[in-house]
């Protein structure tokens, strides 16, 4: 069945970078977009950015633009968030989700939790 | 962008039924039908319940249903269960082609 594995969460200082990772498997990795997704503490979700099957479109929330980038493996089955310029309001459990039909995230990681602080 | 617009909280008695909308606008709600809506218990992943406004994935509850009309989408739940208590959240693709999610709605069944 469908797993989604985050990781490379953890405590960082501000204006420091955190790559997070995605390892999928399941199903025909190369064949789904991916997206991340993160929930701030006692806040709601908030989309975060989507990478197309084949890596070459990427979209993302304007809270983000221009300091996260999101890219993928297709050989081996990873979907990364390379997140630059932390500020303490990226604070928030990180999921990665597989698109189903056009727009909907049809399963979920576990999440990983990134902690901006000083 | 802003949150689509959800209401903070709904309840209901078990057996009954509720409805939670979703508000947004021309450039998401009201222009695609790319309606989804998420069942989220703490401490786990959220799960798709609705996903293209109607459309119940493999191995959801019938009691579940969605509609749309305008810019305001709404999730129905028949024969409210205990274990249907929690967080719903809907999204939308926007034109920018990014999503939004709606602000939440915390379930409490009475």
């Amino acid at each position: 069945q469908v797993q989604l594995v985050e990781s490379g969460g953890g405590v960082v200082r501000p204006g420091r970078s955190l790559r997070l990772s995605c390892s999928a498997s399941g199903f025909t990795f190369r064949s789904y977009a991916m997206h991340w997704v993160r929930q701030a503490p006692g806040k709601g979700l908030e989309w975060v950015a989507v990478i197309s099957d084949d890596g070459t479109k990427k979209y993302y929330a304007d809270s983000v633009k221009g300091r996260f980038t999101i890219f993928r493996d297709n050989s081996n089955n990873v979907a990364y968030l390379q997140m630059n310029s932390l500020r303490a309001e990226d604070t928030a459990l990180y999921y990665c989700a597989k698109r189903l039909g056009t727009w909907a995230l049809g399963d979920w990681g576990q999440g990983t939790l990134v902690t901006v602080s000083s | 962008q802003s949150a689509l617009t959800q209401p903070a909280s709904v309840s209901g008695s078990p057996g009954q039924s509720i409805a939670i909308s979703c508000t947004g606008t021309n450039s998401d709600v009201g222009g695609y039908n790319y309606v989804s809506w998420y069942q989220h218990h703490p401490g786990k992943a959220p799960k798709l319940i609705i996903y293209d406004v109607n459309n119940r994935p493999s191995g959801v509850s019938d009691r579940f249903s969605g509609s749309k009309s305008g810019n305001t989408a709404s999730l129905t739940i028949s024969g409210l269960q205990a274990e249907d208590e929690a967080d719903y959240y809907c999204n939308s693709c926007t034109t920018s082609n990014t999503l939004l999610f709606g602000g939440g709605t915390k379930l409490t069944v009475l």
